[in-house]
């Protein structure tokens, strides 16, 4: 399967508990965003990565948050101290190529409910 | 921001009927995209349209940039059809979400 690729697909936490999310983009796609999405709403963008490099921030990514490419390819959003209002689905997306438009791909999202 | 609006935000059709989904945005943009998303949350790509039209199968797509809308149709929708369709618009990068408009397509 050469699509983007999330893991897991459904997690169940506790709140207080922090949790990670992994994302593998489709090969050698160098943009890399996360995105939220809530139940009867469209997705709401999160960050985005050029790279290794996180270019971008929405104000949604409060500091319990963080996300990281390290080299480049995989990337992992990392949840701190769960809250109730974190349960959504975590959608991650690529695209191909350094130019400002471009079309992004989706992978299947991980769903998140903290109970 | 830009601001994406979709309309209608539902719609049920009778199999074989035909529809138009509506998506306004309120500045210029680069990219525009149609998804679907099935009932996994799996958000499908239909079109990557930032202007002009498009037609795949029973689908097709037009954006007037300058008038800041794009329309997607459906003719001959099936059940397969169903689900919730989202215009998505983009510049430097992110994309910007509409509501959705979602779809029940009735045997």
């Amino acid at each position: 399967d050469t699509g983007v690729s999330q893991n897991p697909r459904h997690k169940i936490t506790k709140r207080g508990q922090n949790v990670t999310f992994r994302c593998d983009p489709i090969s050698e796609h160098n943009r890399l965003y996360w995105y939220r999405q809530t139940l009867g709403q469209g997705p709401e963008f999160l960050t985005y990565f050029q790279n290794e490099a996180q270019l971008e921030k929405s104000r949604l990514l409060s500091d319990r948050f963080s996300a990281e490419r390290p080299k480049g390819s995989f990337s992992t959003l990392e949840i701190q101290r769960t809250e109730q209002g974190d349960s959504a689905m975590y959608l991650c997306a690529s695209s191909p190529s350094d130019v400002l438009s471009v079309l992004q791909f989706f992978g299947p999202g991980t769903r998140l409910t903290v109970l | 921001g830009i601001q994406v609006e979709q309309s209608p935000p539902d719609l049920i059709l009778q199999e074989g009927a035909n529809s138009t989904l509506r998506c306004n945005f309120s500045d210029s943009v680069n990219n525009l995209q149609w998804f679907h998303q099935n009932p996994w949350g799996q958000l499908i790509n239909l079109f990557y349209i930032p202007s002009g039209t498009k037609q795949n199968g029973r689908l097709s797509a037009t954006t007037v940039a300058t008038e800041r809308y794009s329309l997607l149709y459906i003719s001959s929708s099936q059940t397969t059809d169903s689900g919730v369709y989202f215009c998505a618009v983009g510049r430097q990068g992110k994309l910007i979400f509409g509501q959705g408009t979602e779809l029940s397509v009735k045997p």
